[in-house]
């Protein structure tokens, strides 16, 4: 059974950092390509980034390339998000998604989420 | 970046009855076009994918159709545990977006 279990999300002042984690299991990690999507409080999806199977292609919205990052440690079973220069906007659940096994834009299976909360 | 309009914001049915969600997006997707069920305080389900394909486990009453532009999900026989938001998400152009969602209540 896939399981993919998201921490990290904390109360942080605007302006700070924070990292995100995910932790997969009951699939060959390695095979996939993995993304992040946020959902802010009573409102719709985001997509947030992608990355594919070796780390070695990864993508953003345009809310945040250049503060976040997206990176995966395959050895690990793990997925990162290091968040940047958070606005009070960034405020959101944060789901850790895997991506079909052929299609890497194509998003199959979710996590319940993290919740970070950018506030002074 | 391209904007996937749903309607209606709402829709109101009985159990039994036919559910009928569109999605309009502001220019072609091809056929990749995904729709995904989220109930409250649950994640996201993948139910239809590249506008028609069902996922694993999705049961028989929904359906999807379209390609370009104008897109339809519809649930046959609407059951209890199917009032729900549903969204839809293209892939077709970066960034990947979402509609805004339809939300289907009980009447």
């Amino acid at each position: 059974e896939v399981q993919l279990v998201e921490s990290g999300g904390v109360v942080v002042q605007p302006g700070g950092s924070l990292r995100l984690s995910c932790a997969a299991s009951g699939f060959t990690f390695d095979y996939y390509a993995m993304h992040w999507v946020r959902q802010a409080p009573g409102k719709g999806l985001e997509w947030v980034s992608l990355i594919n199977w070796d780390g070695g292609s990864t993508y953003y919205a345009d809310s945040v390339k250049g503060r976040f990052t997206i990176s995966r440690d395959n050895s690990k079973n793990s997925l990162y998000l290091q968040m940047n220069s958070l606005r009070a906007e960034d405020t959101a659940l944060y789901y850790c998604a895997k991506a079909l096994p052929t299609v890497t834009t194509m998003i199959d299976y979710w996590g319940q989420g993290t919740l970070v909360t950018v506030s002074s | 970046e391209i904007v996937l309009t749903q309607s209606p914001p709402t829709l109101s049915l009985s159990p039994g009855e036919r559910a009928t969600l569109s999605c309009r997006a502001s220019q072609t997707v091809n056929n990749y076009l995904a729709w995904y069920q989220q109930k409250p305080g649950q994640a996201p389900r993948l139910l239809i994918y590249d506008a028609s394909n069902r996922a694993t486990g999705i049961p028989a009453r929904f359906s999807g159709s379209g390609s370009g532009t104008d897109f339809t999900l519809t649930i046959s026989s609407l059951e209890p545990e199917d009032f729900a938001v549903y969204y839809c998400q293209q892939r077709n152009n970066w960034p990947l977006t979402f509609g805004q969602g339809t939300r289907l209540e009980i009447k």
